[in-house]
Order: C-alpha cells, then sequence, then structure tokens
C-alpha cells in the first residue's frame, strides 16, 4: 500500500460526459502527479501540482482539467468524454518538486479506470 | 523515435534464470525510475536512482549517466515477478516513460 489513495476505481460513463476523478496523496507529500495510460499511447504525465500550484504541464488536453485544494487532495476533471479517452488514470505523490534539480520517490495510487462507452 | 527506449519488449524466462532488461533515454534527466506494473495494474516503484547501482532483494538497477543507459537486473526469477517493468527518466519534474517489457517467469 503506497498511502495513496484514488476514487473511484472503475468508472463508466457515456461519450459527451464530465466525470470527476480524485486522488489524495500520502501524508506529508505536497506534489501530487497526473498519469493517463491508455493502450496506444502507454503511460503519459497529465499534470502535477505542488502544495495547491500548477507546476508542470504535460500532454493534457484542453477538455480536461485540474486543481489541488488546501487539504492536498487533488481533482481530475474529464469532460466532453471520448471514446478515446478510455484510460487507467493514475495519481502520484511525492514530498517536494523537482524543479530545482532535485529528484523525489513518486508513490502511484492504484488507478481509476475509466471506460466511455 | 520515443525518449525512452525499452528492450525487450516481450521477455520469457525459466524460474532461476538471471534476467536483464535495458532503458536507453535521449533527455536530459536528474533521475530514472524503474516500476513494476503487475495484470491487476498496481504500480509500484522499484528504484529510483541517479547514478551508479541500488539492489534491493533480487533486484539491482544500475545506470550510466554518461551513455543513458540503465539496467534492471533480476536474479535468481520467479513466477511472481511476471509483470511489465517500466522505465521513467525523470525530466524537471515530467516523467517520460518507457513502453515497458512484459516478463513471464514460468516455473
Amino acid at each position: 500500500d503506497s498511502g495513496v489513495t484514488q476514487t473511484p476505481k472503475h468508472l463508466i460513463t457515456a461519450t459527451g460526459q464530465r466525470v470527476t476523478l480524485r486522488c489524495s496523496p500520502r501524508s506529508g507529500d505536497l506534489s501530487v502527479y497526473w498519469y493517463q495510460q491508455s493502450l496506444d499511447q502507454g503511460l503519459q504525465f497529465l499534470i502535477q501540482y505542488y502544495n495547491g500550484e500548477e507546476r508542470a504541464k504535460g500532454n493534457i488536453l484542453e477538455r480536461f482539467s485540474a486543481q489541488q485544494f488546501p487539504d492536498l487532495h487533488s481533482e481530475l476533471n474529464l469532460s466532453s468524454l471520448e471514446l478515446g479517452d478510455s484510460a487507467l488514470y493514475f495519481c502520484a505523490s511525492s514530498v517536494g518538486t523537482g524543479t530545482s534539480g532535485t529528484s523525489y520517490e513518486q508513490y502511484f495510487g492504484p488507478g481509476t479506470r475509466l471506460t466511455v462507452t | 523515435k520515443n525518449e525512452v527506449e525499452q528492450s525487450p519488449q516481450n521477455l520469457t524466462a525459466q524460474e532461476g534464470e538471471f534476467i536483464t532488461i535495458n532503458c536507453s533515454y535521449s533527455v536530459g534527466i536528474s533521475a530514472l525510475h524503474w516500476l513494476q506494473q503487475h495484470p491487476g495494474g498496481g504500480i509500484v516503484s522499484l528504484f529510483m536512482l541517479s547514478s551508479g547501482k541500488k539492489k534491493h532483494g533480487r533486484l539491482i538497477a544500475t545506470i550510466n549517466i554518461q551513455e543513458k543507459h540503465s539496467s534492471l537486473h533480476i536474479t535468481a526469477s520467479h513466477p511472481r515477478d511476471s509483470a511489465v517493468y517500466i522505465c521513467a527518466a525523470v525530466n524537471t519534474d515530467k516523467l517520460i516513460f518507457g513502453t515497458g517489457t512484459r516478463l513471464q517467469v514460468f516455473p
């Protein structure tokens, strides 16, 4: 158990809908990262937050947004869903942020499996 | 060409064999992760290293920064090692993932 929790575990929804995925980081971790794992693209970095602020952005679509709240949990919002958004969405957390050149271990949550029908 | 390349893509071994998975990267990195993903989907971080070598039980990870290459070794492989192994390069705070190596160890 990494200490990172994600809800829900599974989500089935229809095209055009909007969903929210939730992540609670390990106690004491200030950074939250979101990743998408699809069959055709593999694992991809979406976005990172550190202590409430966006720190890095990857291949995140404009239909997707995220935020980190004062209690450090994070939510990933996916809207106008398409079939191609079906994937496993992981969040990970770490103590710090690597922008100063220091790297920190990342701890992964169990993932949310999103199926868009 | 992917920024992080892994080989082989698939690997089959008999229990007890020594296994090596390779990872090459073309970007500047501050560290490199080795991750394990079991069929259920969960991801476990095995190692994070920025130089030299790390060992944990039967697993050994090495990295050569000059050659931009890392290896993951499994000694005395066991069926429970069957999983997908993924290397991920740390570029600022972003992880850039390899495509993974699917390992099956048969008894």
